[in-house]
């Protein structure tokens, strides 16, 4: 296993432009996490999957979030229309590997700053 | 929005002390999981206990389970400048993590 990744591992945008984030979860894992982290706070829930299928999505998440997995594979996470509110840590974990079925594995982040 | 809380936000100990950090959480549990985080990277899985367990240890960690009051505590034994992180729990169930606990280690 490599380990989750994520890319890009920072991103500096401007007000009202639109950014896209991917997350390639370790092979075989058939769940997949979004989270958004700002400073000093706990991870906030965005998004699962279970392969290609999103089964949850946070309250959090305004109609300017969108995530996709398709084939159960990699998953994107895109922001329409940014705002500074939207600047933070973004998480992507992925789970369901035989023997740590229920352990979430993460991935470095991805650092968004709307300037 | 979160559902776990942990107690304290901040903790300050010196090397070879035990830290003791409290999470609770308000929907129910299959399990409950408690993640490392240094700063500004990934979390890392520490260890999970089971809605029908009590106490678990893994090395230095001891985590408890108390599902009637709907806490766990995560304690680290004789701890080390290196565990200086930040700490949470997770509700397998809502997929929800606690707001975290920051240690620090003092050498």
């Amino acid at each position: 296993d490599t380990g989750v990744s994520q890319d890009p591992r920072h991103k500096i945008t401007k007000r009202g432009q639109n950014v896209t984030f991917r997350c390639d979860p370790i092979s075989e894992h058939n769940r997949l996490y979004w989270y958004r982290q700002t400073l000093g706070q706990g991870p906030e829930f965005l998004t699962y999957f279970q392969n290609e299928a999103q089964l949850e999505k946070s309250r959090l998440l305004s109609d300017r979030f969108s995530a996709e997995r398709p084939k159960g594979s990699f998953s994107t996470l895109e922001i329409q229309r940014t705002e500074q509110g939207d600047s933070a840590m973004y998480l992507c974990a992925s789970s369901g590997h035989r023997g740590d079925n229920e352990k979430l594995f993460f991935g470095s982040g991805t650092q968004l700053s709307v300037l | 929005s979160q559902q776990g809380e942990e107690d304290p936000q901040a903790l300050s100990i010196q090397e070879g002390e035990n830290a003791t950090m409290n999470c609770s959480y308000k929907t129910s549990i299959n399990n409950l999981q408690w993640y490392r985080q240094n700063s500004g990277r990934g979390l890392v899985h520490l260890i999970l206990i089971r809605s029908n367990e009590r106490e678990k240890h893994s090395g230095r960690l001891r985590v408890t389970l108390d599902t009637s009051k709907k806490s766990s505590s995560l304690l680290i034994t004789a701890s080390r400048a290196a565990d200086t992180a930040s700490y949470f729990c997770f509700n397998n169930n809502d997929m929800r993590f606690g707001a975290g606990t920051r240690l620090t280690v003092k050498p």
